[in-house]
């Protein structure tokens, strides 16, 4: 079965800073999808970015990058320029041929 | 973009009773829709999953008279909770996938089930 680890319970960056945000997971699988959802306090689910696995180019977001290495099954996020409303609970998240499956997510504070 | 929307985002009940949440996709079709549970402080963990037309997956470990799952139409899923019991009390999401395949999900806002 597909599990997604995610290393770092909580952590915290100063305003304008980078924050890095690890992930693994472990697959079987050639195909599949992979995930960073957002859960501020509102508790709603808000996606961030998404990584197709057959893609070697790391995906970006405006200040939101990956670092997706396959063969290592690495796939963290890197927060540029962090701002007060990143703060919130980051999930990582993998899809391929079962329904998606959630890291234990990572508590993101962003100190003034 | 695509809009999932749940409905009730809280409610309170009396143990015992059953309650009733709504899960619509509003701009788009889902064949398929996820039920999710959510503990304070902790990770999104898969209920059932939740196909037109057809029995709902549940996932091992949850009871599937308890929790009944209803998709009667490409926009809507519902999870009714028999018989409530405090323990069930939690943050339930649901979840709609917009196409086939790996496509991102959308998520509701959630319902915060309190049972008294």
């Amino acid at each position: 079965a597909q599990t997604v680890t995610q290393s770092q319970p909580e952590m915290s960056v100063q305003e304008a800073e980078t924050v890095t945000l690890s992930c693994t997971y472990d697959t079987s699988e050639s195909d599949y999808y992979l995930f960073w959802y957002k859960q501020p306090p509102s508790r709603q689910m808000i996606l961030v970015i998404r990584q197709e696995a057959y893609k070697q180019q790391n995906a970006t977001e405006n200040r939101f990058s990956v670092n997706f290495q396959k063969a290592a099954k690495s796939f963290s996020l890197k927060i540029s320029d962090s701002q007060l409303g990143d703060a919130a609970m980051y999930f990582c998240a993998y899809i391929g041929n079962t329904p998606l499956v959630f890291g234990k997510g990572t508590r993101l504070s962003v100190i003034a | 973009g695509a809009v999932v929307s749940q409905h009730p985002s809280r409610v309170i009940c009396k143990s015992g009773t059953s309650v009733k949440i709504e899960c619509r996709s509003l701009d788009f079709q889902a064949t398929t829709m996820f039920w999710y549970r959510q503990f304070p402080k902790q990770s999104l963990m898969l209920m059932a999953t939740s196909n037109e037309g057809s029995k709902a997956t549940y996932e091992q470990g949850v009871e599937k008279d308890k929790f009944l799952i209803n998709h009667a139409s490409l926009t809507l899923s519902t999870l009714t909770v028999t018989s409530a019991h405090p323990e069930d009390s939690s943050f339930y999401i649901c979840s709609a996938r917009e196409g086939t395949g790996n496509s991102p999900l959308h998520f509701g806002n959630g319902t915060r089930l309190t049972v008294t």
